[in-house]
């Protein structure tokens, strides 16, 4: 039973277009966030929910806007998709407090055209 | 501006070896240090953590070596592996957020 799960695995797409990656949890989690990792590994966050509401963006561009319909879900919605956004993604769930820690989804490779 | 400081960018380690990876921060509102791994085509996940009331945690080969006053954190792998070889993000905590560093890809050869 995976833990946090994310839709589709690969996305190729062209520039230009609109796409979303939709991510879900089982955890219970009250917090959940979008990752971007780039070609260089690097993992910055883009943006966080808590309970329904966004806490952190990241200076994203605002072709980059999560949408949140219930608690276990997260999803991403790109739109005017440029070469730059070529990366995976990953969702990931936890808290923030003690020792509570982020759990993270296999990713999406978005491939922009 | 990056917050957390990782090294070396990559590593080579026989198996049998001890493998060393090397983070430093700037923030003192840090108050949790987590590492995580990855394997290719997998999302990273949490190997071993550290709170900063601790100087080392120890779980099976894996261990974390934390120094508050020099803002410095290490994680050692003892009787390295080949199935140890991935990639390793050191983290931060604060500010709502996790920090990571920029990672140490591991090759540990048979």
């Amino acid at each position: 039973d995976t833990a946090v799960s994310q839709t589709p695995k690969y996305l190729v797409t062209q520039m230009g277009n609109d796409k979303s990656i939709k991510c879900e949890q089982n955890l219970g989690h009250d917090t959940m966030y979008w990752y971007k990792q780039d070609s260089k590994k690097f993992l910055k966050i883009m943006f966080s929910y808590n309970n329904k509401e966004l806490i952190i963006n990241e200076t994203v561009p605002n072709r980059f806007s999560p949408k949140s319909p219930d608690k276990a879900h997260l999803n991403l919605h790109i739109n005017s998709l440029e070469l730059g956004d070529s990366a995976v993604y990953f969702c990931a769930t936890g808290g923030l407090e003690g020792t509570d820690t982020q759990y993270f989804g296999p990713g999406t490779r978005l491939t922009v055209l | 501006q990056q917050q957390v400081k990782q090294s070396p960018q990559s590593l080579i380690v026989q198996k049998g070896g001890i493998s060393i990876i090397n983070c430093a921060y700037e923030n003192t509102a840090f108050d949790y240090f987590p590492w995580y791994q990855q394997f290719p085509g997998k999302g990273p996940a949490l190997l071993i953590a550290i709170r900063p009331d601790v100087s080392e945690k120890k779980e099976g080969r894996f261990t974390i070596s934390f120094n508050k006053s020099a803002k410095q954190f290490s994680l050692h792998i003892m009787d390295s592996q080949p199935g140890d070889s991935a990639t390793y993000f050191c983290a931060a905590r604060g500010y709502s957020t996790l920090t990571f560093g920029k990672g140490t890809m591991l090759l540990v050869s048979p």
